[in-house]
């Protein structure tokens, strides 16, 4: 089972902020929260992962709050090729199984 | 640096039958995973094998095999298919360290249709 809820979907305009929430109550100390995308047809892409302190790329920032049992997405500047299935997973390690648990993820749509 | 290669991309096979899909990792890495997609159950983790040898396993009957060569290459075998394991099949490829410090990279996935 999924460790992590999110909401089914979400709008966004284009060039805004898109804050894509993440709630992960049971998440344990060693474990570490991924994002991934996922655009019909393709594979999922990799975003950014993080374990207790706040993380940034060029592509997005995750925001871990200090409990860590919830995190955020946040990409800055929206674009239409950011319409997605946003998925928020935590990683559990080879001593637990080794994998990356996906649940239902975010429909994000960029509106222009 | 080519990303995660997965051949062929479509097949269509008929119940009974058993179909072999292929993994190419990214260079270096050595720990390729295996996932099932399907529009009712999501994604879905069938095993990941690292150094050759099968690290870990979901919850999949055992007509779900797999194994890797030594340059890191995977294959996964379907045996006596079935309607329901029509999906798309994804493979990812890390370093493998195991601690989750270092990202899966996916590829595009095989279709496979029963008929």
């Amino acid at each position: 089972d999924a460790k992590t809820t999110q909401p089914p979907s979400m709008d966004c305009a284009e060039g805004r902020a898109a804050n894509l929430p993440c709630n992960h109550s049971t998440i344990s100390g060693n474990e570490y929260v991924y994002w991934y995308r996922q655009i019909h047809s393709q594979g999922p892409q990799y975003i950014i992962h993080g374990l207790k302190n706040n993380e940034t790329n060029e592509m997005a920032s995750l925001i871990i709050t200090e409990d860590r049992k919830s995190s955020t997405l946040i990409l800055p500047h929206a674009t239409l090729r950011d319409t997605a299935v946003y998925y928020c997973i935590v990683f559990l390690s080879y001593n637990q199984g080794g994998k990356l648990i996906f649940g239902q993820g975010t429909e994000l749509s960029v509106k222009p | 640096k080519a990303g995660v290669t997965q051949t062929p991309r479509y097949l269509i096979k008929t119940r009974g039958q058993q179909v072999t899909l292929s993994c190419s990792p990214i260079s270096g890495h050595r720990s390729v995973s295996w996932y099932q997609q399907t529009p009712g159950q999501g994604l879905q983790f069938l095993f990941e094998y690292f150094s050759e040898t099968q690290r870990n396993k979901g919850n999949f009957p055992g007509r779900f095999s797999g194994r890797q060569f030594s340059n890191s290459r995977s294959e996964m075998n379907v045996s006596t298919l079935e309607l329901g394991d029509s999906a798309l099949y994804l493979c990812a490829s890390s370093l493998g360290q195991g601690d989750g410090t270092q990202p899966q990279h996916f590829g595009d996935g095989t279709r496979l249709s029963i008929l």
